[in-house]
């Protein structure tokens, strides 16, 4: 069971915040964020593991609920970098399922 | 620089046959995967292994193979029982765990003439 994530797409103006949510049915271990810029390679962002942790690194940051078994990616002041394909990957303990992704925009 | 190399970057197979893609790395990680990537869909597990000489199917297995004789070397070959084989193909590998962050090649895109 692929996680769901929303919302599938997003355009924004530079220095305009953004969400993208990452839903799973069954329970997580962690969760990982990836982002993927067209033709190229996916590269890791972050990993949240149990214990509601949040994780981030100047302004993009992430939260993982696992009672709710979500996840939440926050980018903040966007700037035309954050443009790419955002995937969660959610791991049950002996398997990795990712989502379908979310394309995010940034406009000048 | 460490890193995962895939070739070639554009593959075109033509009806019935076997195709194989490279995927190399010296980041001297024990664990690689093979995803496939359709427009709109996540990141789909083909095969992964934890261990050279050892390796399990994952979600879509079939249609393809794999072998891991070399820690830095895992092929991947669509063969043609794979009826639907169009597609973009990502190479990772890791350290061992699902949990371990992974790292992605550039990919092959492969397409059917």
């Amino acid at each position: 069971q692929q996680p769901v994530q929303s919302p599938q797409a997003v355009i924004l103006r530079e220095g305009e915040d953004a969400v993208i949510n990452c839903s799973s049915s069954k329970a997580l271990y962690s969760v990982h964020w990836y982002r993927q810029k067209h033709g190229e390679a996916p590269v890791f962002l972050m990993i949240l593991l149990k214990g509601g942790e949040q994780k981030g690194h100047e302004k993009i940051s992430a939260s993982f609920n696992e009672k709710k078994q979500q996840s939440s990616l926050y980018l903040t002041a966007s700037q035309l970098s954050y443009s790419g394909t955002y995937f969660c990957g959610t791991e049950g303990g002996n398997d990795m399922r990712f989502g379908a992704g979310t394309r995010l925009t940034v406009k000048p | 620089d460490g890193g995962i190399t895939q070739s070639p970057k554009y593959l075109f197979r033509k009806e019935g046959q076997n195709v194989t893609l490279s995927c190399e790395q010296n980041l001297n990680h024990d664990a690689m995967y093979w995803y496939r990537q359709d427009p709109g869909q996540g990141l789909r597990l083909i095969y992964y292994s934890q261990i050279v000489n050892d390796f399990q199917k994952g979600d879509i297995a079939e249609g393809y193979s794999v072998s891991r004789e070399k820690k830095e070397s895992f092929p991947l070959t669509v063969t043609s029982a794979q009826k639907n084989p169009t597609a973009f193909y990502l190479c990772a590998s890791s350290i061992p765990g699902f949990w371990q962050p992974q790292h992605f090649g550039d990919g092959t895109r492969l397409s059917i003439l």
